[in-house]
């Protein structure tokens, strides 16, 4: 079967740095997205990794590792705004998305 | 640009009544387009995969007949819950794939439509 695991979720402070991880088997791979998804709200798009390696935009990066199933969100100077759940998903062999179940990012001053 | 508008953004309805949801895609043509739902405190799951000309794809365990979904133009889908039932009350959100763009394309959502059955 298909699945992506991420942690349900994480506690940082303001200012400080979190990397959310991600693990996935899935059926074939065509990409890795990282969305934000604030409560109560639709997900918006963070970033997209289908090569190995690290992905920079500006406080946000994403890291892939194929051969290892593995991608973390690094979140750096935290700000309260940045309380949201963070989802990851993977375009599998059929280019569907296959969604993991999302972290809840608690930030705390 | 890629806005997707979703309709209405928050209905409160009787029991019994049947609700229809609309997204559109304002700036492109979708010919794909997806419907979630997400209860409070849980991930999107798929409700169906809406392709426009033909029949929408409904996953596993998601009654077609209850949830209809039209996809007559190239920018605009619509989920219908039917005969509407507390247990239906949910966050629906629907997201589309630019036509011209790959299949690695992120999915441009709408911003999603609170049910609330009585």
């Amino acid at each position: 079967g298909q699945n992506i695991d991420q942690p349900t979720e994480m506690t940082a402070t303001e200012g400080a740095i979190v990397q959310i991880n991600c693990t996935y088997q899935t059926s074939g791979f065509n990409g890795l997205f990282w969305y934000q998804q604030h409560a109560g709200e639709a997900p918006t798009f963070l970033s997209y990794n289908v090569l190995d390696g690290l992905e920079e935009k500006g406080r946000f990066s994403s890291f892939l590792s194929r051969s290892k199933g593995y991608s973390y969100l690094l979140l750096k100077e935290l700000q309260m705004k940045d309380s949201a759940s963070y989802l990851c998903a993977v375009l599998d062999s059929n280019y569907q998305l296959i969604w993991g179940a999302g972290t809840k990012l608690i930030i705390k001053p | 640009g890629a806005v997707v508008s979703q309709h209405p953004s928050w209905v409160i309805c009787k029991s019994g009544t049947s609700v229809k949801i609309e997204c559109r895609s304002l700036d492109f043509q979708a010919t794909t387009m997806f419907w979630y739902r997400q209860f409070p405190k849980q991930s999107l799951m798929l409700m169906a995969t809406s392709n426009e000309g033909s029949k929408a794809t409904y996953e596993q365990g998601v009654e077609k007949d209850k949830f209809l979904i039209n996809h007559a133009s190239l920018t605009l889908s619509t989920l219908t819950v039917t005969s509407a039932h507390p247990e239906d009350s949910s966050f629906y959100i629907c997201s589309a794939l630019d036509s011209l763009q790959g299949a690695t394309q992120p999915q441009h959502f709408g911003d999603g439509t609170r049910l609330s059955i009585l």
